[in-house]
């Protein structure tokens, strides 16, 4: 089973706009990672948060933690048509040694 | 540095049938896990490998099985194909310790 969810399933936005998705998992964590994949394609890494941290950036990518409520965000400013992807988030369960993703955002960002 | 390599990229089996996949790890990376991903689905941790030997496994039956070589690279097999194992296979290569890993482009298993 999925340890994470991510909403909206899909997003669509005008280039330039700002997209943001969300994931909720359900066990406590180490760390929480956000992946891209462009379409049947392998997943890229984006950028990882730790259990202990509330908010990181890297470029235009900016994600919060909320362990209390078992949420993160990301949050993608200025978006670019090549920004279009799904976008996943993982988790580790507390130690283990495998990632737990999401069922995906697929982002569509209109030239 | 060389990235993550997977082969084949695509291929059809039938039903009953034994496929095998390989993965070349990253340069510099010792652990390997392999992750099957449906279609429209997040990817499902299979198992991973780690100096050798399996250093963890979800939620597959023992059909699936795999081999990490010396080289760290590494193989996954599928006994007995059912039409679900239809999805598409990535591998990932990470150092021990880290997290963060890095995948392949997949091998997209088609079973008929």
């Amino acid at each position: 089973s999925q340890q994470g969810e991510e909403d909206p399933q899909a997003l669509s936005i005008q280039e330039g706009e700002n997209a943001t998705m969300n994931c909720s998992y359900k066990t406590s964590i180490n760390n929480l990672q956000w992946y891209r994949q462009n379409s049947g394609r392998g997943l890229v890494h984006l950028i990882l948060i730790r259990s202990n941290e509330r908010e990181k950036h890297s470029g235009r990518l900016r994600v919060t933690l909320d362990t209390s409520k078992k949420s993160s965000s990301l949050l993608i400013t200025a978006s670019r048509a090549a920004d279009t992807a799904s976008y996943f988030c993982a988790t580790d369960k507390g130690g283990a040694n495998n990632l737990f993703f999401g069922t995906g955002t697929r982002l569509t960002v209109i030239p | 540095e060389t990235g993550v390599t997977q082969s084949p990229t695509h291929l059809i089996k039938t039903r009953g049938q034994q496929v095998t996949l390989r993965c070349s790890s990253q340069s510099g990376h010792n652990t390997v896990s392999w992750y099957q991903q449906a279609l429209g689905q997040g990817p499902q941790f299979i198992f991973q490998y780690y100096r050798e030997e399996e250093n963890g496994r979800g939620n597959f039956p023992p059909r699936f099985s795999g081999l990490q070589f010396p080289n760290y690279s590494s193989e996954l097999n599928v006994n007995a194909l059912e039409l679900d194992d239809s999805a598409l296979y990535l591998c990932a290569s990470s150092l021990a310790q880290r997290v963060e890993l890095f995948f392949g482009e997949g091998s997209r298993l088609t079973v008929l």
